[in-house]
C-alpha cells in the first residue's frame, strides 16, 4: 500500500520550454506532498511542501515562479518547470506523507523519480 | 540549525563482516529519525524509524541523544544489502536528508 507513482521517469526538453512532473497516490490520499531535487550523487535537497488546496511552501532560495506546484486534489500533485535552463536538469523526486491507520502510524512513501534534462 | 551527517560517502566490506553507517543528527527537541535505502535503479525505501524499534533485513538503529546519533548496523552484511541509505531527521512536517552513504558488499 501506500504507493507513489511519479511521470515521466526521464525526459529532454529543449531551452525556453516547460515540463510537466505528475505524482499520483495510487490507494491513499495524499494531503501533503513534497518535492525534492537530487543532484548526482547528492543528497535529496527539500524544494517545496504542498498541501491540497493551498499555495505550495518553497524552501529559501527555490524560484517559485520557476518550480509551480499545484496540488489540486487528493491524490495528484504536479511540478511545473518553466522556462527551463541546462542548469535546471537534475532528478525530481516527490513524496507524499502518507497514514497507515491500520499500523497506527504515517509515513513518507516516494515516487520512482524524473530524470530531467535540458539541452 | 537542522542537520543530518552522514561522514563516509561510501563504505566496503566483504559479505559477512559487520557494518554500520554512521549518521549524527542536529536538532533542537525530541528528534524522529529515519533510515532510507535506495537500491539501484529503485525508488527510496524506508528502512528503519527510531520510533518502531523495529530490525529490518537484519538492520537495526539505535538513537543516542547524548552523542546526537542513529547509527545503522548489521551484524553480517549480505551482497543484496548493496545500496544507498539515506539517514533522515523529520522536522515539524518534513524530512531532512543526510549526503547518504553507498554501501558496498563484496562477495
Amino acid at each position: 500500500g501506500a504507493v507513489v507513482s511519479q511521470h515521466p521517469s526521464r525526459v529532454i526538453c529543449k531551452s525556453g520550454t516547460s515540463v510537466k512532473i505528475e505524482c499520483r497516490s495510487l490507494d491513499f490520499q495524499a494531503t501533503t506532498m513534497f518535492w525534492y531535487r537530487q543532484f548526482p550523487k547528492q543528497s535529496l535537497m527539500l524544494m517545496a511542501t504542498s498541501n491540497e488546496g493551498s499555495k505550495a511552501t518553497y524552501e529559501q532560495g527555490v524560484e517559485k515562479d520557476k518550480f509551480l506546484i499545484n496540488h489540486a486534489s487528493l491524490t495528484l500533485s504536479t511540478l511545473t518547470v518553466t522556462s527551463a535552463h541546462p542548469e535546471d536538469s537534475s532528478f525530481y523526486i516527490c513524496s507524499a506523507r502518507a497514514w497507515h491507520t491500520d499500523r497506527g502510524w504515517d509515513g513518507y512513501t516516494f515516487g520512482s523519480g524524473t530524470r530531467l534534462t535540458v539541452v | 540549525a537542522q542537520r543530518v551527517t552522514q561522514p563516509e560517502k561510501l563504505l566496503s566490506v566483504f559479505k559477512g563482516a559487520p557494518v554500520e553507517l554512521k549518521c549524527n543528527y542536529s536538532y533542537s527537541g525530541s528528534p524522529e529519525l529515519f533510515w532510507y535505502v535506495q537500491y539501484s535503479r529503485q525508488r527510496l525505501q524506508l528502512l528503519l524509524r527510531h520510533i518502531s524499534r523495529e530490525s529490518i533485513k537484519g538492520f537495526t538503529a539505535d538513537l543516542n541523544k547524548g552523542e546526537t546519533s542513529f547509527h545503522l548496523k548489521k551484524p553480517f552484511a549480505q551482497e543484496e544489502d548493496s545500496a544507498m541509505y539515506y539517514c533522515a531527521l523529520r522536522s515539524t512536517d518534513k524530512l531532512i536528508f543526510g549526503t547518504g552513504t553507498r554501501l558496498q558488499v563484496f562477495p
